[in-house]
């Protein structure tokens, strides 16, 4: 069946660091990708998105490129705040039909001052 | 501007007794979802309701039933709580089953 495999965290940097989170993916046909971020009491929160292959989703600095050769969807932002700690959730959807959104387990990460 | 509205926010049971989560949508979304978060296990799907009418089984759903209520509510229910159903119970919605996630904030559960 379609799975995600991210990162194992806690991921731990300083502020200003560039950060990379690693999330591949196993399925059939062409999925959706998403990254989700859950802050600290809350429940989760779209962060960016892609529906094809090389398109590279976008927000709040963050961004991630659908590579259908390496079947991956790295998560990158160039200089962290502290603001960004939380966790991060990679998931996809087929693209076709009604069928749930499958997650990864999730990359805790801490930005320290 | 209310999206997913879980009520209660923090619940303790003792093992064998029942409760129901309450899960409502103001978005007119046609697909809600249940998810259990435990750490290290990420999040798993328990039930879903693609569209109004219609409920079907994820990943984990032993213990649990649900009722779409109509296409604003979806709830869940423990009929006898066990102490491997502690956890934290978010539920979400789309507009249709592959659109992203609106979830809720949450309830999190003890069962002692």
């Amino acid at each position: 069946g379609d799975s995600v495999t991210q990162m194992e965290g806690p991921v731990t940097l300083s502020e200003e660091a560039f950060l990379t989170i690693n999330c591949t993916y196993t399925a059939t046909g062409y999925p959706s990708l998403f990254w989700y971020v859950q802050y600290p009491g809350e429940g989760l929160q779209l962060l960016l998105k892609a529906t094809k292959a090389d398109d590279k989703g976008s927000n709040k600095g963050f961004e991630a490129t659908y590579r259908k050769e390496t079947t991956s969807f790295h998560l990158e932002k160039g200089s962290v705040q502290v603001s960004d700690s939380a966790v991060y959730f990679c998931a996809l959807t087929r693209n076709s039909g009604n069928t749930p959104l499958v997650f990864g387990k999730g990359t805790r990460l801490s930005v320290i001052a | 501007n209310a999206g997913v509205t879980q009520t209660p926010k923090f619940q303790v049971l003792k093992t064998g007794q029942s409760m129901t989560l309450q899960c409502a949508q103001d978005m007119n979304h046609n697909s809600m979802y249940w998810y259990r978060q435990d750490p290290g296990m990420g999040l798993r799907l328990i039930y879903y309701s693609a569209s109004e009418g219609t409920t079907d089984k994820g990943e984990v759903p032993n213990g649990y039933n649900v009722s779409r209520l109509n296409k604003r509510e979806f709830s869940l229910r423990l009929e006898s709580a066990a102490p491997s159903q502690t956890s934290v119970y978010f539920c979400a919605s789309s507009e249709q089953g592959n659109s992203p996630l609106h979830f809720g904030n949450g309830t999190r559960l003890t069962v002692t």
